[in-house]
């Protein structure tokens, strides 16, 4: 696609429920990473893949976050068991390795 | 661990003035980043420095590398109010797989 697409562009949860967040990568990027935004923290690094394998996941916070990603393309990120402060924008970005990074518009979750 | 500091991290303007935002870096860094967003959109390239010496120029915005001083500067000429948003600074390294870390924004507002 012409840029990085990521569903939904809203999702407000209850405490303890699991969430399943989209990111689709413009097409041939090899690299796709995870940030999350937000106030308390500014942006951070959550995971990197390059193609379906992920050489870093230092960033994910708890064994309750988990992603994987297909084909060498689309990318979900698992919340499982939402505690109130996952509360963030979550932001995926792709690149071909090496290269400037195109961000998706964001996932906004809200943990009720 | 890499660290990122912008400064100031609020700045608000008049319009005409001009203005410089600075990011200090605590190792070698291979690029410098700049970017900017807007309330509840998600992050626009403005830059990529690559070398010492670099300057980037882009209408009213100017950035500028310094590697042996680890500091890059975004330098506001003639503010004029559509320019209010969060610039972020953020750099990565090929040894890190390129993750991007970033600072932690400066809040600009121009004021007519």
């Amino acid at each position: 696609g012409a840029g990085v697409s990521q569903s939904p562009s809203n999702k407000v949860t209850e405490k303890g429920k699991d969430v399943e967040l989209r990111c689709d990568p413009i097409s041939g990027h090899t690299a796709l990473y995870w940030y999350r935004q937000s106030l308390g923290q500014g942006l951070e690094f959550l995971i990197y893949f390059q193609g379906n394998s992920a050489p870093d996941k230092s960033g994910l916070p708890s064994d309750r976050f988990s992603a994987e990603r297909t084909g060498g393309s689309v990318s979900t990120l698992t919340i499982q068991r939402t505690q109130q402060e996952d509360s963030a924008v979550y932001l995926c970005a792709s690149s071909l390795v090496g290269d400037g990074y195109t961000f998706g518009s964001g996932t906004r979750l809200t943990v009720v | 661990e890499l660290k990122v500091e912008q400064n100031p991290l609020f700045l608000s303007m008049q319009e005409g003035k001009n203005y410089t935002i600075y990011c200090n870096y605590s190792t070698t860094s291979d690029r410098l980043y700049w970017y900017r967003q807007d309330p509840g959109k998600s992050l626009e390239s403005l830059f990529v420095l690559l070398s010492n010496g670099a300057v980037k120029q882009e209408g009213r915005l100017m950035a500028s590398l310094d590697t042996k001083a680890r500091l890059s500067t975004l330098h506001i000429t003639a503010a004029v109010h559509d320019l209010s948003a969060t610039y972020f600074c953020a750099v990565d390294m090929r040894g890190s797989n390129y993750k991007l870390t970033f600072g932690k924004g400066t809040l600009l507002t121009v004021n007519p």
